[in-house]
């Protein structure tokens, strides 16, 4: 297996265009993380997803934010408009049922608002 | 992918030694717990896990300890190499968390030749 992949890899846009991260899971994997990673506040939860449902979304940081899993090798990021602060490494991972042995990542979008 | 923040716990160790990463957890009904690595521009990635009814478990040139009294939880490494450089993080899974983990801020781990 390749892993997990995530696209692009750098992201550069102006303020108020809309950004779609892309991820895909590791195939059997049946939950699927995003995560985001700043300086200031380290790895933070967005969203989760288990069997493609979104089971928590209390980490997505207002309205600006979604994501979606419409099937199980798929998921997208949206934020719309971007901000300057939404400037972070944004992780996807997945892992294989609760409890197992952690989450595999993939190498992360480097996104950078302008 | 870069994660080093501005004030991370940076432990510096020469070539060869034993290292001893130390993270305190939050929440005593944390019953999974895992240590990750992340290199400069890559994702985290899985070093070791242990359960909350374990005290010692160990890996291949690693070692995690959980003392449950104190919550406390360290990652040793054995025979530090240059490639161990790199920033260590903790994770906790509360007991019906849904396979929801939360991290540490991180130690940056610096291997000096």
């Amino acid at each position: 297996d390749a892993g997990v992949i995530q696209s692009p890899r750098h992201e550069v846009t102006e303020m108020g265009q809309e950004v779609t991260l892309r991820c895909k899971p590791i195939s059997g994997h049946d939950y699927l993380f995003w995560y985001r990673q700043t300086m200031m506040r380290g790895l933070e939860l967005l969203i989760y997803f288990n069997n493609n449902v979104p089971i928590d979304d209390s980490g997505m940081p207002e309205d600006r934010f979604s994501a979606k899993m419409p099937n199980a090798s798929f998921s997208t990021l949206k934020i719309q408009p971007s901000e300057p602060r939404d400037s972070a490494v944004y992780f996807c991972a997945s892992s294989f049922r609760s409890g197992s042995a952690g989450y595999t990542f993939g190498s992360g979008t480097r996104l950078t608002v302008v | 992918g870069e994660s080093v923040g501005l004030h991370l716990p940076t432990l510096s160790v020469q070539e060869g030694d034993n290292s001893i990463i130390n993270c305190a957890y939050s929440n005593s009904a944390s019953d999974y717990f895992i240590w990750y690595k992340q290199e400069s521009g890559k994702g985290p990635q899985f070093i070791i896990d242990i359960r909350s009814n374990m005290d010692k478990r160990q890996g291949q040139r690693v070692t995690v300890l959980l003392n449950k009294t104190v919550k406390h939880l360290s990652l040793q490494i054995a025979a530090t190499q240059p490639g161990d450089s790199a920033v260590y993080f903790c994770a906790e899974e509360l007991t019906g968390g849904g396979n929801k983990l939360t991290f540490g801020t991180g130690t940056q781990l610096k291997v000096e030749l």
